[in-house]
């Protein structure tokens, strides 16, 4: 089955402790995408990857980074996590060019941070 | 840059009813595309439709349709008798096809479908 899977789905942490949010596409696709989603402001982009080791500033990058060692997965870390990234993050893959229509999304990832 | 304005922060309808959600967008690309999701409240982005900006006729998938008005900028998403379990989030987005692809949302509509 074609799908997008992030882990955890749910996170409760506290203020500074380093965390990651693995996501991981088995559709070959090579755009990935992390966004996150706030109550009133949809869902807004954080960080993309073109490609393999190819990574670059979304709209909201600050607090977050990424890397792309491998095709099928994109994770986002979190160094320092602070109360405003309490949050739904979502991961996204999807192929190049107008001609693919679609934006695959992962489940959601709800993370609080106290 | 893109824009995506979504002016119905809620909205209500009565089952079997048609619902219109409005959504009216800013580019300066020739070349874009236009996206309805839906958003359950178990959190999940559910992909609905899909228009191109040179397709000639809206689209349309099963009960939704997009009336994809170019001139005016705007992509609102058509529910036709609506369910009880269309009561979800619907968001609108673009994507410029250019370089990274990236999606632009809306802020959302929240539709509520009452019996």
């Amino acid at each position: 089955e074609a799908q997008v899977t992030q882990n955890p789905r749910y996170l409760i942490t506290v203020t500074g402790k380093k965390l990651t949010v693995t996501c991981s596409q088995n559709m070959n696709h090579e755009y990935m995408s992390w966004y996150r989603q706030d109550p009133g402001l949809g869902l807004r982009q954080i960080y993309y990857s073109m490609n393999v080791e190819v990574t670059d500033k979304g709209d909201v990058p600050e607090g977050y980074k990424v890397s792309r060692k491998e095709k099928r997965n994109f994770p986002l870390i979190l160094e320092s996590p602070s109360p405003n990234q309490t949050s739904l993050y979502f991961c996204a893959s999807s192929r190049p060019g107008p001609k693919y229509n679609e934006q695959f999304f992962g489940p959601g990832t709800r993370l609080t941070v106290l | 840059a893109q824009k995506i304005t979504q002016t119905q922060p809620g909205m209500f309808v009565q089952e079997k009813e048609a619902v219109t959600l409005d959504c009216t967008y800013d580019t300066s690309d020739q070349s874009y595309g236009l996206f309805w999701y839906k958003q359950p409240s178990s959190g999940e982005m559910i992909f609905l439709i899909y228009q191109g900006s040179y397709d000639e006729q809206n689209a349309t998938e099963g009960r939704y349709s997009l009336n994809f008005q170019k001139a005016r900028k705007s992509a609102n998403l058509v529910i036709s008798a609506s369910q009880l379990g269309d009561s979800a989030m619907f968001f609108c987005a673009m994507r410029e096809n250019t370089g990274f692809q990236k999606l632009v949302f809306g802020t959302g509509t929240r539709l509520l479908v009452s019996p």
